[in-house]
């Protein structure tokens, strides 16, 4: 299994608290991702990164911010949380982009009260 | 833009019998796909991917998937389900054209009777 873990792996916060999750790998990937699932939406991304400070947006990065400083490391932070952003969180690591396959972390799975 | 198109949520089969899970996309460049498996819990999981080369793809499992072209297909099948087949289904679909990430289709839940 690609060594890929995922901090804290239950949440439970209030609305308008701050929450970061926090995605480490020690793969050395290039690439690195943050994507939410919810049922009947299949996985969509919120945000990744394409190395050390580089980052962009995905299709659902609204709310949310990333942050990473060093290769092992992937932060993913709601800057003040909403019921809307009760999911599961997944991170996925990959070596390239294209044709090369992402490798999953276990998720979190964070509920906003 | 790329897309996936996963026909079905759910998916009921018996054990024992065919395995089909449609998948379809949309990509303006020649596409990567990939199909995905999520066990109750767990992260996703790669079954098989299709790249270049050879259009019948075989995975892990006894899953293989053939990419046909014309018909902008991707489906997934087993000639035989187990019920430790029992599980959810992604495909997705990539592209070799600069920072190209994996679009993800909804998912098809694989439920096996005995």
């Amino acid at each position: 299994d690609a060594g890929i873990t995922q901090s804290p792996r239950h949440k439970v916060t209030e609305t308008g608290t701050p929450v970061t999750l926090r995605c480490h790998q020690t793969e050395n990937h290039r690439y690195m991702y943050w994507y939410r699932q919810d049922p009947g939406h299949g996985l969509r991304l919120i945000h990744y990164s394409y190395g050390v400070k580089d980052t962009d947006k995905g299709e659902v990065s609204d709310g949310y911010s990333v942050s990473r400083s060093k290769t092992e490391d992937f932060l993913l932070t709601l800057e003040s949380a909403t019921s809307s952003q009760t999911s599961v969180y997944f991170c996925a690591i990959s070596a390239r982009q294209g044709a090369n396959e992402q490798f999953f972390g276990p998720g979190t799975r964070l509920t906003v009260l | 833009a790329q897309s996936v198109t996963q026909l079905g949520s759910h998916v009921s089969v018996s054990e024992g019998a065919l395995v089909l899970l449609r998948c379809n996309y949309s990509s303006s460049v020649p596409p990567y796909l990939f199909w995905y498996v999520q066990y109750p819990n767990q992260g996703l999981q790669l079954l098989l991917k299709y790249t270049t080369g050879a259009t019948l793809v075989k995975g892990i499992n006894g899953f293989e998937a053939e990419f046909k072209k014309s018909e902008t297909s991707f489906h997934l099948t087993k000639p035989s389900a187990h019920m430790s087949d029992a599980a959810e289904y992604f495909c997705a679909v990539s592209e070799d054209s600069g920072y190209s990430t994996l679009t993800f289709g909804k998912g098809t839940m694989l439920l096996v009777s005995p």
